[in-house]
């Protein structure tokens, strides 16, 4: 049973535009991670976020952990193709992971 | 450092027929995790391990999947027999704590066993 949803499922927008990933959850995780994943091979981390309302940055990407440790989002700025992937949240319990449905984002040059 | 290890790639085989895929994890890393992950969709949990004792293994059909993991090391996953819909990508990884807090575990993935069951 999956804990995460994760919104939209499928994503398709031009180069230089902006988008959001959302994932939520009815239960609480020490933190949440975000992976990508492309063709063929498995996801790689991006990011961890373990404070409520935390906000990280790694170059056009912002992620957000929600207040009540249930929730996060993912912002992508001017998107590129190279971002194109599955994007993957994953809630962290202990020492078990517990993954979103995923997101698969394309994005036309 | 070399990465998660994965074979065979790809797999293809009739129904009702028997499956085996390893895994060898990074040097060191005392967790390792099988997944089952349908195209387009997020991995799903199958079994956990911590060194060669069995952790987690709730979601996984005992009835035709079975895992070892001798010596704490490598790992086989077998599925016997294979159904239609076991058609999924398998993916193994691995994870080490960091400073005991596993809220900074990550898990490194391998390139994963892509089944097809006809």
């Amino acid at each position: 049973t999956q804990l995460l949803e994760q919104s939209p499922q499928f994503l398709s927008i031009q180069e230089g535009e902006n988008l959001t990933v959302y994932c939520n959850s009815s239960s609480v995780f020490s933190s949440l991670q975000w992976y990508r994943q492309e063709p063929g091979e498995g996801p790689v981390l991006l990011v961890t976020v373990v404070t409520g309302g935390e906000v990280k940055k790694l170059k056009r990407l912002t992620f957000q952990f929600g207040d009540a440790r249930k929730d996060s989002s993912l912002h992508i700025t001017a998107a590129q193709p190279g971002d194109t992937g599955l994007y993957l949240c994953a809630g962290v319990g202990g020492n078990q992971f517990y993954f979103g449905t995923g997101t698969s984002l394309t994005v036309i040059p | 450092e070399a990465g998660v290890a994965q074979s065979p790639r790809y797999k293809i085989i009739e129904k009702r027929q028997s499956v085996a895929f390893w895994c060898n994890p990074i040097s060191g890393h005392a967790t390792l995790y099988w997944y089952q992950q349908i195209l387009g969709q997020g991995p799903k949990l199958l079994i956990q391990f911590q060194n060669n004792g069995v952790v987690d293994d709730s979601q996984l059909p005992k009835d035709r999947f079975s895992a070892e993991r001798l010596k704490g090391v490598d790992s086989t996953l077998k599925i016997q027999p294979a159904k239609l819909e076991d058609s999924a990508v398998y993916l193994c990884a691995s994870s080490s704590l960091l400073a005991g807090y596993p809220g900074y575990n990550e898990q490194f993935f391998g390139p994963g066993t892509r089944l097809t069951v006809l």
